[in-house]
């Protein structure tokens, strides 16, 4: 199992140009989600999916958008890029389960993006 | 607000000490609480609690959780070089699975 992938690795944008971070998993994973690191700021979480086709919005949704059409996949666009956008990029996957059972949260290599 | 408030923001320690890093949180509809630790890269797993007064153990880590009090607690006995990390404490909150909030973090220097 390759686990949780990320492409690209370092991503350098203009402001106002648009780019796709790409995340995969092979687990058969059901939840999968976005966070993005900034010192001093800890994880923020963007966006979620507990399924193929389902969305929602976490903490910090603002300038991104994601679908989830396969279980596989789940891409995060930056539609017009901002400096403030400029951030550590992480994909996360795992089994979807109740507050009650126990699920292991995998985490991608990660997306150093830099918005000039 | 929902918040997550992780202690010390950072710690220096010599090999074989015991460190306490402390996570307290104010969230609605409180689901789990997750530890992981971070070193140079992506976070990995380490714990997640979801009742009071069960602790968790694995080496020579071990976590509680106190759901009345609002805090949980990530102890790391006979500390060594490799535990230096950054150590992340999550709280999954909301009528749904899948909402985390994380705390800011807390360093973890050991030296030899």
């Amino acid at each position: 199992n390759a686990g949780v992938t990320q492409t690209p690795k370092f991503q350098v944008l203009k402001t106002g140009q648009s780019m796709t971070l790409q995340c995969a998993q092979d687990m058969n994973h059901e939840y999968m989600s976005w966070y993005r690191q900034d010192p001093g700021m800890g994880l923020r979480l963007i966006h979620y999916s507990v399924g193929a086709g389902i969305t929602d919005q976490g903490e910090v949704p603002n300038g991104y958008n994601v679908s989830r059409s396969t279980t596989e996949d789940f891409p995060l666009r930056l539609l017009s890029a901002a400096p403030s956008q400029t951030s550590v990029y992480f994909c996360a996957s795992s089994y979807a389960g109740t507050a009650f059972s126990s699920y292991e949260q995998y985490f991608g290599p990660g997306t150093r993006l830099t918005v000039t | 607000e929902d918040k997550v408030v992780q202690s010390p923001l950072s710690l220096v320690v010599h090999e074989g000490d015991t460190v306490t890093l402390n996570c307290s949180y104010e969230v609605t509809n409180f689901r789990s609480l997750l530890w992981y630790k971070q070193e140079k890269k992506a976070p990995t797993f380490l714990f997640m609690l979801t009742s009071s007064g069960i602790e968790k153990k694995s080496g020579r880590l071990s976590s509680i959780l106190d759901k009345k009090e609002l805090f949980s607690i990530l102890n790391i006995t006979a500390t060594q070089t490799g535990d230096s990390a950054i150590y992340l404490c999550a709280v999954e909150y909301g009528g749904s699975q899948g909402n985390l909030i994380f705390g800011k973090g807390t360093k973890l220097s050991v030296k030899p």
